[in-house]
């Protein structure tokens, strides 16, 4: 069956403090993984897609990498306005574009 | 703004009724999702539509129907509605059948007394 499944639950960080998010997947063929972010009281918003193991993208403080098992959310020196939850989600090969969603992160970024 | 149109944002009602959550995709994407939110499942995948046909189905329950019309919108039709419904509802929707990148919308959070 296919699974993802993030860590931590929670994570509080100090303004600048950097540190990861993990990802680890189950799939039967990975198509994609995907990380979104989400804010309270909103839908999830894209960030990036990752395709091959040793692939990296990258978007302001952060970047997500991506081996044969799992996937790390770095942030660099984080702000307040990071703070929100975190979503990893896959897509399995020969599946149509819906995703496999984990439980998300929330992370909180103190000033 | 993701440009995906949820409505309405909140609906409260009871045990055994039936509600119509309504979602306009963003311009020009023919393919939208439902998905469902709650604290302990987090986001799970109901149902997909493209172009009017269904295109995926996720863990969705026999009460709970969706469709999608001739001018791209859908609606997700939930009945015999029990307390364990209470969730958070989504919609997507994306340019194609098998596009990942995925635009939401606001949500509509259901609460069932």
């Amino acid at each position: 069956e296919d699974q993802v499944t993030q860590s931590p639950e929670a994570l509080r960080l100090q303004e600048g403090e950097s540190s990861s998010l993990n990802c680890s997947y189950t799939v039967s063929g990975l198509r994609g993984l995907f990380w979104y972010r989400q804010d309270p009281g909103k839908g999830p918003e894209f960030l990036f897609t990752l395709y091959s193991a040793g692939e990296e993208k990258e978007k302001e403080r952060l970047k997500a990498t991506l081996t044969k098992k799992e996937s790390f959310l770095h942030i660099t020196a984080p702000k307040p306005e990071d703070s929100a939850t975190y979503l990893c989600a896959v897509q399995a090969r020969g599946s149509q574009g819906n995703l496999i969603f984990g439980k998300g992160t929330k992370l909180s970024v103190k000033p | 703004d993701s440009g995906v149109t949820q409505t309405p944002k909140h609906l409260i009602t009871a045990t055994g009724q039936r509600v119509t959550l309504r979602c306009s995709p963003r311009s020009g994407d023919l393919s939208v999702y439902w998905y469902q939110q709650s604290l302990d499942q987090g986001l799970q995948f109901l149902i997909q539509y493209y172009n009017g046909e269904e295109r995926a189905k996720g863990n969705i329950l026999e009460r709970f129907s969706a469709q999608q019309f001739p001018d791209l919108h859908s609606e997700l039709n939930l009945s015999s509605l029990e307390l364990g419904d209470s969730a958070l509802y989504f919609c997507a929707s994306s340019s194609t059948a098998t596009n990942e990148k995925l635009f939401f919308g606001s949500g509509t959070q259901l609460s069932v007394l």
